[in-house]
Order: C-alpha cells, then sequence, then structure tokens
C-alpha cells in the first residue's frame, strides 16, 4: 500500500544553522503534500504545502523541495531557533480527501 | 477566534468500558476526521465525515465508531475500550472542497490510557 517515510527518527542541530529534514512517499501518483509541526502536548500545525507541478516552494523561514524522480521531498528550515523544537510530519494527501496519510515523523533537537 | 476543541485532554476507563470523545469546530467546516497517534506510528485515520449524517472508515477503524448529527461536532466513541486503544486521538477540520490546499487544522488532542 501506500507510504509515507521519513529518513532520520532525530536531528539534532546548533542553533542558528540550517536545518534538513527528509521524507520519501512509495506512491508515483502522489501530488499534494503537507509538512506539519508538532511541539509537545500539541496538535500538528500546518507549516508549508507543495503540489506536484511545483519543485520548490518557500514560506517564512522554510522551503519545501520536492523530486518527484526519486520521490523525495525535504523541508528545510532557515536560521533554526529553539522555537523549532519540535516533531515534523510530512503528510500525503494525493487524493485531494483530506485524508492524510503521515510519516513516522522526525524529532528536530535545536542546540544552543 | 474560530477553533476547533477537543474533551476530554485525559483520560482513564477501564478495559470494557464504553468511551466517547468529543470535538467541536466553530469554523463551519464540513469536513471532520479523527486520527490516533501511537509512539513509532504517524497519525493514522481512524473514521472522516464531509458533512452532516456523512460517516466512512478509515485505516484503523476497527473497534470505533462516529456520528455526524450537526457540522460542528464528531464524536468518537469506542464501544468496548480495549488496551490496544490506548493513544492519543486528535480531531481535525477542513473547509471544501477536501484536500487541494485547504489547510486541515487540528485539535490538541485527547490523551486516553485504557487499563
Amino acid at each position: 500500500g501506500e507510504s509515507v517515510g521519513l529518513h532520520l527518527p532525530t536531528l539534532s542541530v546548533q542553533e542558528g544553522d540550517n536545518s534538513i529534514i527528509n521524507c520519501a512517499y512509495s506512491n508515483s501518483a502522489s501530488d499534494y503534500f503537507i509538512w506539519y509541526k508538532q511541539e509537545s502536548g500539541k496538535g500538528p500545525q500546518f507549516i508549508i504545502d507543495i503540489r506536484s507541478n511545483m519543485d520548490k516552494r518557500q514560506g517564512q523561514r522554510v522551503t519545501v523541495l520536492l523530486n518527484k524522480t526519486v520521490k523525495h521531498l525535504s523541508l528545510q528550515i532557515a536560521a533554526t531557533q529553539p522555537g523549532d523544537s519540535a516533531v515534523y510530519f510530512c503528510a500525503d494527501d494525493s487524493g485531494n480527501t483530506g485524508k492524510l496519510i503521515f510519516g513516522q515523523g522526525t524529532t528536530l533537537q535545536v542546540k544552543p | 477566534d474560530a477553533e476547533i476543541t477537543q474533551s476530554p485532554r485525559h483520560k482513564i476507563t477501564e478495559t470494557g468500558r464504553q468511551v466517547t470523545l468529543a470535538c467541536h469546530q466553530t469554523w463551519n467546516h464540513n469536513n471532520m476526521f479523527w486520527y490516533r497517534q501511537d509512539l513509532g506510528h504517524g497519525l493514522r485515520l481512524i473514521h472522516y465525515s464531509y458533512g452532516v449524517q456523512d460517516t466512512n472508515k478509515g485505516e484503523v477503524s476497527d473497534g470505533y465508531s462516529v456520528s455526524r448529527s450537526n457540522t460542528e461536532d464528531l464524536p468518537l466513541t469506542l464501544e468496548s475500550a480495549a488496551s490496544s486503544q490506548t493513544s492519543v486521538y486528535f480531531c481535525a477540520s477542513s473547509e471544501d472542497p477536501p484536500g487541494i490546499g485547504n489547510t486541515i487544522y487540528f485539535g490538541e488532542g485527547s490523551w486516553l490510557t485504557v487499563v
């Protein structure tokens, strides 16, 4: 079946450095992806999304890159701050149904 | 401000008991979803609804039911709680049409422990 997976369960970075969180997907027909941030004890919070007709999309301090050839997407966070410490999930909503398929999450730890 | 709220936030129940988790949203969204989150897994879809009187099974629906009698609420019921249903439950909602860039908003979660 369809799956979405993250490459590393934990990523530790120094404050001020850039962070890159990776995600792979299995369904070549997948065409809509969303990144969520989940802080401890809270629900997932939308960060940024991207459709398959784009290779790159930028937000405030975040960039998502999509490589359809190798079925891979990444979330880049510029100048990582302590407030960025959280679990990050990629999710696939390729059916445009709102039924999300989540990866397992990467925990981002920011060292002061 | 419009929001999505879940209750209770924490609950401990005994095996075999019926439990209902409430979800209420004030955005007037037609689309509502219930997910569970377990250690080592991302969120997995339990049930979803695209409008009043509409309910559908998700990936892990066994042992759960939902009802949608109005736009604002989608209560999740565990018919006979089992230890395997110890988890964190998240309710979510989105505008029409589902997907296509309509942001899915999540509640703060309900921590359920079945002993």
